[in-house]
């Protein structure tokens, strides 16, 4: 597999630290949001998603906040391992009742030992 | 794995010239979304269909089109290929038509020469 040799921000966190990604989006009007997660090689992974109408969910070690005022999205990864290591793109979907994810620029997580 | 089949994995190819990828969605899945993914522009989103229809689309060259048949499936056609058409290409399914989660395969890696 190949990375996709993007330029992004770099985010490197210790093993077993907590991490937080950041995210600004752009429409106001979009309904709903979702997190993926790129490993070199692969194609995008479904992490965790929120709707419009909640400004917190959790999953398993991931929690996503959303805040509509700022427009800005958060991904927050406990406990960081180091298979955690990948791209993490937001997408926000522009509403409309349609499926029409668009893509963040993409914030790579170094994780080291 | 997602269950979503992209061929050929790698294509090279020389400018002016047309291909094909062509996209199996997962078992079930009636929309199949296509993205392409280059260095200076992140995931870009280009075409979505759904059970056969155009349903949305996004920056898609007028060099590009794509279809999906009765079977579901979706081939994207790329035509006049240009240096800068080099990137990955991904298609995604998803069992819905408004919002949700979306499987993406691994991606088709186009390299114009």
């Amino acid at each position: 597999g190949e990375s996709v040799g993007l330029h992004l921000p770099t985010l490197s966190v210790q093993e077993g630290d907590n991490s937080i990604i950041n995210c600004a989006y752009s429409n106001s009007a979009s309904d709903y949001f979702i997190w993926y997660k790129q490993e070199s090689g692969k194609g995008p992974q479904f992490i965790i998603d929120i709707r419009s109408n909640m400004d917190k969910r959790q999953g398993q070690r991931v929690t996503v906040l959303l805040n509509k005022t700022v427009k800005h999205l958060s991904l927050q990864i406990a406990a960081t391992q180091p298979g955690d290591s990948a791209v993490y793109f937001c997408a926000e979907n522009f509403g409309g009742g349609y499926n029409k994810l668009i893509f963040g620029a993409g914030t790579r997580l170094a994780v080291h030992p | 794995d997602s269950g979503v089949t992209q061929t050929p994995k790698h294509l090279i190819t020389a400018t002016g010239q047309r291909v094909t990828l062509r996209c199996s969605p997962r078992s079930g899945d009636l929309s199949v979304y296509w993205y392409q993914q280059s260095l200076d522009q992140g995931l870009q989103f280009l075409i979505q269909y759904y059970n056969g229809e155009e349903r949305a689309k996004g920056n898609i060259l007028e060099r590009f089109s794509a279809q999906q048949f009765p079977d579901l499936h979706s081939e994207l056609n790329l035509s006049s290929l240009e240096l800068g058409d080099s990137a990955l290409y991904f298609c995604a399914s998803s069992g819905l038509a408004g919002p949700g989660e979306l499987f993406f395969g691994e991606g088709s890696r186009l390299t114009v020469l």
